[in-house]
């Protein structure tokens, strides 16, 4: 089954950029959507398909997707953007939703 | 405004069967293309997609818990329900329903724009 890979924790300075990975084998062929998640709250969609921002979700967060690596990109860190980040797909092939393993992003 | 809740037990004991409801509003399970997921979340751990439900009535479930899932839909309550059988203290976690919601060309987005707030269920005798 596909595999997404996160690295367990970033840690930035504010007013810094975050940049956060996901790994799979050629992702970039695949659509991959971002979801942050705050403590005890429900996950909220960040970026879907790899690019594109809901409404209200602000333009210093970003997304890329080539190769073997999806990344989360956040511009200019404040505090309220600690959280845990997750990265997702839908394996076409298996008929599954993937998650990757998630990302604490830490604000020094 | 789309909304969903989830709704069950706090407690289960092991070998009881699971009942989940996700009960939704600004939006119909019969428009082509929605969908209804269920997410499951253990404390700490990374997010487990569970199933999914179409508008035309077909259904997903994850590999590794096929045997033990069913998920239906009551269109006129505007309703989901999960059903897993034989609950083990493993499966103690916090279970999210989550939407696909339907695109302009006639298939469905495969990113979860709305998500219930969650409800706790431990699995304890």
């Amino acid at each position: 089954s596909y595999v997404l890979t996160q690295p367990p924790s970033v840690s930035v300075a504010p007013g810094e950029t975050a940049r956060i990975t996901c790994g799979g084998n050629n992702i970039g062929s695949r659509s991959v959507h971002w979801y942050q998640q705050k403590p005890g709250q429900a996950p909220v969609l960040v970026i879907f398909y790899d690019t594109d921002r809901p409404s209200g979700i602000p333009e210093r967060i970003s997304g890329s997707n080539s190769g073997n690596t999806a990344t989360l990109t956040i511009t200019r860190v404040e505090a309220g953007d600690e959280a845990d980040y997750h990265c997702q797909l839908w394996d076409s092939s298996a008929d599954h939703v993937v998650f990757g393993g998630g990302t604490k992003l830490t604000v020094l | 405004q789309v909304t969903l809740r989830e709704s069950g037990p706090a407690l289960v004991k092991p070998t009881q069967t699971l009942t989940l409801t996700c009960s939704f509003s600004g939006f119909s399970l019969t428009t082509s293309g929605m969908c209804v997921n269920w997410i499951r979340q253990s404390p700490g751990k990374a997010l487990e997609w569970l199933a999914r439900i179409d508008w035309d009535d077909d259904e997903y479930y994850a590999t590794s818990l096929k045997t033990r899932l069913t998920v239906s839909k009551d269109t006129s309550k505007n309703q989901v329900v999960l059903t897993m059988t034989n609950m083990d203290p493993v499966d103690t976690a916090t279970y999210y329903c989550a939407r696909f919601s339907p695109l302009s060309n006639g298939g469905h987005s495969e990113a979860f724009d709305i998500w219930g707030q969650g409800t706790v269920v431990t699995v304890s005798s």
